[in-house]
């Protein structure tokens, strides 16, 4: 059975602080693997990884797939009230299906 | 504005009772999905449509009936069969990759939190 696993599953962490969060994955007829932020209701797109090694980099957000060890981080900079978020990694299989991990809760205080 | 809409946001029914949401988008995307998410359970596919008169189960389709006569439209039921249809759904679309190297970002709507009494 296809599984992706996210961790923590929530943090509160300070205004200013870096945070890492985790993705570890098993699916068969892996293509991609993609990171998600919801605030409220729809997910966004942030970042698709297809290849190892590579990051990613989108202002304060970075991330990188390890295909042999099969997980992927995103890294948050200098975190922000704004950047409190759901943030979700999802495994795209054959065809244009995914495959969501549960989730990480991340709560960026004052 | 292009974009997806989903109707009602909120939405309570009874038990027993079959009730459809609604996913309505303008993107000219060909393909349409539907998501179940639960507290800790992240996003599950319940199904998905490629192209109009076609859709396909996904991981969850026990209890749902979709249909796709319009491209712009893929309503989902929720029927008396589904034993836990507390959650909140969300609808998406892209255009349809096809073949290996494709992909194509999904798109989500607002969503539709259901409720069963």
């Amino acid at each position: 059975e296809d599984k992706v696993v996210q961790s923590p599953l929530s943090l509160v962490v300070h205004e200013g602080d870096t945070v890492t969060l985790n993705c570890s994955y098993e699916v068969t007829n892996f293509r991609s693997l993609l990171w998600y932020k919801q605030e409220k209701k729809a997910p966004t797109f942030l970042f698709m990884l297809t290849s190892s090694g590579i990051e990613k980099k989108s202002g304060r957000l970075s991330s990188i797939l390890d295909k042999k060890e099969l997980f992927s981080i995103l890294n948050i900079t200098a975190t922000q009230t704004g950047d409190s978020a759901i943030y979700l990694c999802a495994v795209l299989r054959g065809g244009n299906k995914l495959t969501f991990g549960t989730g990480t809760q991340l709560k960026v205080e004052l | 504005d292009g974009g997806i809409t989903q109707s009602p946001k909120y939405l309570f029914r009874k038990e027993g009772q079959n009730v459809t949401l609604s996913c309505e988008q303008n993107l000219n995307h060909d393909a349409m999905y539907w998501y179940r998410q639960d507290p800790g359970q992240g996003l599950r596919l319940i199904y998905y449509s490629q192209i109009v008169n076609d859709f396909q189960k996904g991981d969850i389709a026990e209890g749902y009936s979709v249909s796709r006569e319009k491209k712009e439209s893929f309503p989902l039921t929720v029927t008396s069969a589904q034993k836990n249809p507390t959650a909140f759904y969300l609808c998406a679309s892209s255009i349809w990759a096809s073949g290996a190297g494709g992909f194509n970002e999904q798109f989500f709507g607002p969503g539709t939190r259901l409720t069963v009494l």
